[in-house]
């Protein structure tokens, strides 16, 4: 079965240090990675996404992340955060298994930004 | 391309009452999906279609439950009978073939 997991449920960071939010999946194939991003009150607008190939991922803001096979990973990264960071973070993974594309979210990590 | 649009954003009902949700995808996605989100949770699948076809519907998603894509455009999603476990946002996102869901903004529901 389909699982996302973020261990971390909320994580603080100063503005101008770096970030890294864990994500662990399991999926029975070759999975489809993504990271979004919803401020409050608001949809998920895509960060970053990974199909397959290098398996370092560029994406906007200035976030990454990379796609650990051996681990189930899937770990998100941005080198200075900004204030304007702060919200909640959700990683996804999805793609074809059975016939059908269906998503399956993680529970989210919420990031504040101390000035 | 104007975006996954929802309608309407917010929506407060009694319960025991019946509410329908409206989403329109981005014109040329052949994917569409419905998922909730109560809060501090992540989004909960509920449904997906491709074109006019409800392929897969969640086994944790009750007959009160009904949802449509009749001509492989807008969808619809209806709740009868509303329940206060009902409350939640319901957001509509939509794809083509195997690119990323891009989201509306939800709709939010508040049953009294």
């Amino acid at each position: 079965a389909q699982s996302v997991t973020q261990p971390d449920i909320h994580i603080t960071v100063s503005e101008g240090a770096s970030l890294e939010l864990r994500c662990n999946y399991s999926y029975g194939a070759t999975p489809y990675l993504f990271w979004y991003v919803q401020s409050p009150g608001q949809g998920l607008q895509l960060l970053l996404k990974y199909f397959s190939g290098d398996t370092l991922v560029q994406g906007i803001k200035g976030f990454e992340a990379e796609f650990k096979r051996s681990q189930s990973s899937f770990n998100l990264r941005k080198p200075s955060v900004h204030w304007s960071d702060a919200a909640e973070y959700f990683c996804a993974v999805g793609g074809a298994t059975s016939g059908t594309y269906k998503y399956i979210f993680g529970t989210g990590t919420r990031l504040k930004v101390l000035a | 391309d104007t975006g996954v649009s929802q309608d309407p954003r917010h929506k407060i009902t009694k319960r025991g009452q019946n509410v329908t949700f409206r989403c329109d995808p981005i014109s040329e996605h052949n994917r569409l999906y419905w998922y909730r989100q109560t809060l501090g949770q992540g989004p909960e699948f509920l449904t997906y279609f491709q074109n006019e076809a409800q392929l897969e519907k969640s086994r944790l998603l009750s007959d009160r439950f009904s949802a449509e894509r009749p001509k492989g455009s807008f969808s619809t999603l209806e709740i009868q009978r509303t329940e206060q476990g009902d409350s939640a946002m319901y957001l509509c996102a939509s794809s083509y073939s195997n690119s990323p869901l891009h989201f509306g903004n939800g709709t939010r529901l508040t049953v009294t």
